[in-house]
């Protein structure tokens, strides 16, 4: 079957750090995707991997290692505004894992 | 990025009516929809994949004539649901691609159903 597997929470301080990793098992993959989302809305795009790589976007990056079925969403500077569900996506039809709440204290 | 809307984004319904969403990609032409449902604290769960012109394809366990989808143009789709039941309540996304791989889909606002 398809399955992405993500941690369910992860913690963090204002201007901290933090990675989010999921490792995957789908069929027809084409490559990763990460999506934000906050309470009460629909999922936001980050960023996607096709290729092996670190791809950055500001103050996130994101992983491919396709040879290991894994990949990183990396978070700098945190925010207090960063809390929210991160979801990685992937598969011949996007397929979610289950989520990572992320909540950035003071 | 692209937009695609919603509506209505929430709605209350009485038990055994129908209820339709729409899905709208507002700047760019959408070959493909998808449909999402997401409950409280959990993923989304894909129900079914539209492409225009042609008829659905359902994720298995969704009943196809509860959920009926509709893809008449490249920039709408509609869910109904039909007959709607308490269950039923749930988060309710649409996602639109333009072309190639579902891998960059840009999502909806979401419709929050709430059946009584």
């Amino acid at each position: 079957g398809q399955s992405l597997e993500q941690p369910s929470e992860v913690t963090a301080v204002e201007g901290a750090i933090v990675q989010i990793n999921c490792t995957y098992q789908t069929s027809g993959f084409y490559g990763l995707s990460w999506y934000q989302q906050h309470d009460g809305g629909a999922p936001t795009f980050l960023s996607y991997n096709a290729l092996d790589g670190l791809e950055e976007t500001g103050r996130f990056s994101s992983f491919l290692s396709r040879s290991d079925s894994y990949g990183y969403l990396l978070l700098q500077e945190l925010q207090m505004k960063d809390s929210a569900s991160y979801f990685c996506a992937g598969g011949g039809k996007l397929i979610f894992g289950q989520g990572t709440e992320l909540s950035v204290k003071p | 990025g692209a937009v695609v809307s919603q509506h209505p984004s929430w709605v209350i319904c009485k038990s055994g009516t129908s209820v339709k969403i729409e899905c709208r990609s507002l700047d760019f032409q959408a070959t493909t929809m998808f449909w999402y449902r997401q409950f409280p604290k959990q993923s989304l769960m894909l129900m079914a994949t539209s492409n225009e012109g042609s008829k659905a394809t359902y994720e298995q366990g969704v009943e196809k004539d509860k959920f009926l989808i509709n893809h008449a143009s490249l920039t709408l789709s509609t869910l109904t649901v039909t007959s709607a039941h308490p269950e039923d309540s749930s988060f309710y996304i649409c996602s639109a691609a333009g072309s190639g791989n579902s891998d960059t889909q840009y999502f909806g606002p979401g419709t929050r159903l709430t059946v009584l």
